[in-house]
């Protein structure tokens, strides 16, 4: 497609449930971001991927957070037992390449997780 | 790691009048710098970006400035509309580390008609 598609565009859960978000990138970009941002503030920089590998995972909190992005199917973000903390908007972006020359990321509309 | 300073947190201009948003950054290897407007409720849109190796880069009311020496780079909005009035966040990125966007604490412009 021609944009990254984000889903659910909402999603409420109860402390402690599994929370699932998913992301379609645009058709032909190997790069994947996620994106944490809390209450319109700033973006907290999760993991990226580079086709279905790992690129950079130094944001991810080591427990309960979990990304994958496998062949032929949307890239998922997985938080289980949420905290009300994990509140926020969670955005995906995609990219054709990096390159020595730079590269372009689009974002795509975010899936808002609300933990009560 | 790279961080990122933006300012002012929020910027308020009468219509017609020109904006600007001061971004500063750290690391001298970024190479790679993007803005963003984010309207509420909505993904952030890239409206102008610029490299390393270009000083200036104008589209239409839009331009931005770097100055690789101090670190800076600056979001310039001329003429500005109501429409104008959204979050804008400057970001930095090292291209030869996957690109990761490293962002300013964003910018709420609001623009008066």
């Amino acid at each position: 497609g021609e944009e990254v598609a984000q889903t659910p565009k909402h999603l409420v859960r109860g402390e402690g449930q599994k929370a699932k978000l998913y992301c379609a990138p645009i058709k032909g970009h190997s790069y994947v971001f996620w994106y944490q941002q809390v209450l319109k503030n700033e973006f907290k920089f999760l993991i990226s991927f580079q086709n279905e590998n790992v690129f950079d995972e130094t944001g991810m909190p080591k427990e309960r957070f979990s990304a994958k992005c496998l062949p032929n199917s949307p890239c998922s973000l997985e938080i289980q037992a949420t905290k009300l903390e994990d509140s926020a908007v969670y955005f995906c972006a995609s990219s054709l390449t990096s390159g020595t020359t730079g590269n372009t990321i689009y974002f795509g509309e975010g899936s808002w997780l609300t933990v009560v | 790691g790279e961080n990122v300073e933006q300012h002012p947190s929020t910027l308020s201009v009468q219509e017609g009048d020109s904006a600007v948003i001061k971004c500063t950054y750290s690391d001298s290897a970024s190479n790679y710098f993007p803005w963003y407007k984010q309207e509420l409720g909505k993904g952030p849109q890239l409206i102008i970006d610029i490299r390393s190796n270009v000083g200036e880069k104008k589209d239409q009311r839009i331009a931005v400035t770097l100055n690789k020496t101090a670190k800076h780079f600056s979001l310039h909005i001329t003429e500005t509309q109501p429409e104008d009035s959204a979050v804008y966040f400057c970001a930095a990125s090292y291209s030869n580390q996957g690109g990761k966007l490293i962002f300013g604490q964003g910018t709420e412009l609001s623009v008066k008609p």
